[in-house]
């Protein structure tokens, strides 16, 4: 079965710093890999997902990922940090069945002023 | 704008009561899911269904069954419920087809306490 650890349950960045939330998989091929946000009292909302296209993976509210094989890693990075980012990512993977995805135990994100 | 909407943001309920919990996706999803999420835990599938009337376990079923009787509803019942079923509890819907394409959709949580 497929898996995915994210390293640090909490990350605490100043605004206007980088956010790099780190993600490493399990090894499968092809792995389809996601990142997912949550704010507060909400569900989860697709942030970007990897689809082999392109190992630099753009998504929505200026966050990217790059997909690197041979670390088996998928990090989320921002280059500036801004309040709104105050929230709970989960990096996820989709298991060898195709039907279900397995997320990651969460990184919440805390901006400082 | 496409949606999956939960029966209830709170919920209160005693020990030993059933409970149910509702949730509707407008985008003809074929597969619908339910987590639970508890701080540290990440979410954890209970139970998701890819058809019609069809269902699957999850990773922790155990104290739960669910309902799919139409396409856009999947039901988590929850028995007789006890205070460790406290919880958020998430419904999420993606479509049939694999890899990139199954990215989930999810409803706004319902927060379940047990009393």
């Amino acid at each position: 079965a497929q898996s995915v650890t994210q390293l640090g349950s909490h990350v605490s960045v100043s605004e206007g710093a980088l956010v790099l939330l780190r993600c490493n998989y399990s090894s499968s091929v092809p792995p389809y890999l996601f990142w997912y946000v949550q704010y507060p009292n909400q569900g989860l909302q697709l942030l970007l997902k990897y689809t082999s296209a392109a190992t630099l993976v753009k998504g929505i509210n200026g966050f990217e990922a790059e997909f690197k094989k041979s670390e088996t890693s998928f990090h989320l990075t921002k280059p500036s940090a801004h309040m709104s980012d105050a929230a709970e990512y989960f990096c996820a993977v989709i298991d060898t069945g195709g039907f279900k995805t397995i997320f990651g135990a969460g990184t919440r994100l805390f901006v400082k002023a | 704008d496409v949606k999956v909407t939960q029966s209830s943001r709170y919920l209160v309920k005693r020990t030993g009561e059933k409970v149910f919990l509702e949730c509707v996706q407008d985008m003809d999803h074929e597969n619908m899911f339910w987590y639970r999420q508890d701080p540290g835990l990440g979410l954890r599938l209970i139970y998701f269904s890819y058809d019609v009337k069809m269902k699957e376990k999850g990773d922790i079923p155990e104290g739960y069954s669910v309902s799919r009787e139409k396409k856009e509803r999947f039901s988590l019942i929850l028995e007789s419920a006890s205070t460790n079923q406290t919880s958020m509890y998430l419904c999420a819907s993606s479509r049939h087809r694999g890899g990139s394409y199954n990215e989930q959709f999810f409803g706004p949580g319902t927060r379940l306490t047990v009393l």
